[in-house]
């Protein structure tokens, strides 16, 4: 089964900084999800990738899996990037599923 | 944009009382889905639901939980006798995909008392 680690589990930067949340998961996957839960609970999906790198606006994830490891980076943070970012890759081997496991979460704030 | 609803946002219920909580995935999606997040808690998943029949589902969901899809747009999870355990948020979502990206509604709270 796999486990899901995130760090750090709380992170404040100033307006403007570059972020960097990292997830890193025991069990190899055919996808990781990075989610963006809202101070008022919904959640968003962000990305969901197998390889390399991708990006939407001025947020870029990466992933390798080889050190089963992936990265969201935020670049020019801003207040409204404020929320947690949750980091879910699918619970069984090799898995084809979205039978999820979820990290803890990365709780953002972003301070003007 | 297609999004997932779910209703209600919030339901108080009595422990012993069952509830119904309602969701409408995308309407081209085939893969349904719920988790839930208890107060201060990892998400997790309870449920995935295809061809009108559940292909996965967790420890978590035992035979108090059942899902079904009525109508062909509604998406439920019912919970038959409440515990004071089940109180958390409750997530519906929807992928095209089994592996696809996932569509979430905004949550439907609930409280057992």
């Amino acid at each position: 089964k796999n486990e899901v680690e995130q760090s750090p589990q709380n992170l404040t930067a100033q307006e403007g900084e570059f972020i960097t949340i990292n997830c890193s998961y025991s069990v190899g996957i055919s996808a990781l999800h990075w989610l963006q839960q809202h101070p008022g609970g919904g959640i968003v999906s962000l990305f969901m990738l197998s390889s390399g790198k991708k990006k939407h606006g001025r947020l870029i994830a990466t992933i390798n899996i080889q050190e089963k490891h992936s990265s969201l980076h935020i670049t020019a943070s801003h207040p409204r990037d404020s929320a947690v970012y949750i980091c879910a890759v699918p619970e069984g081997v090799g898995g084809a599923t979205n039978k999820l496991i979820f990290g803890t979460g990365t709780l953002l704030a972003v301070q003007p | 944009e297609p999004e997932v609803t779910q209703t209600p946002s919030h339901q108080v219920t009595q422990m012993g009382q069952e509830v119904i909580l309602r969701c409408v995935p995308i309407s081209n999606h085939l893969y349904f889905y719920w988790y839930r997040q208890i107060l201060g808690q990892k998400v997790e998943f309870l449920v995935s639901f295809y061809n009108n029949e559940i292909s996965e589902k967790s420890e978590i969901f035992d035979d108090q939980f059942s899902v079904e899809r009525p109508d062909g747009s509604n998406f439920t999870l019912k919970i038959r006798s409440t515990k004071l355990e089940d109180s958390a948020m409750y997530f519906c979502a929807s992928s095209k995909g089994v592996t696809g990206e996932l569509f979430f509604g905004e949550g439907s709270r609930l409280t057992v008392l």
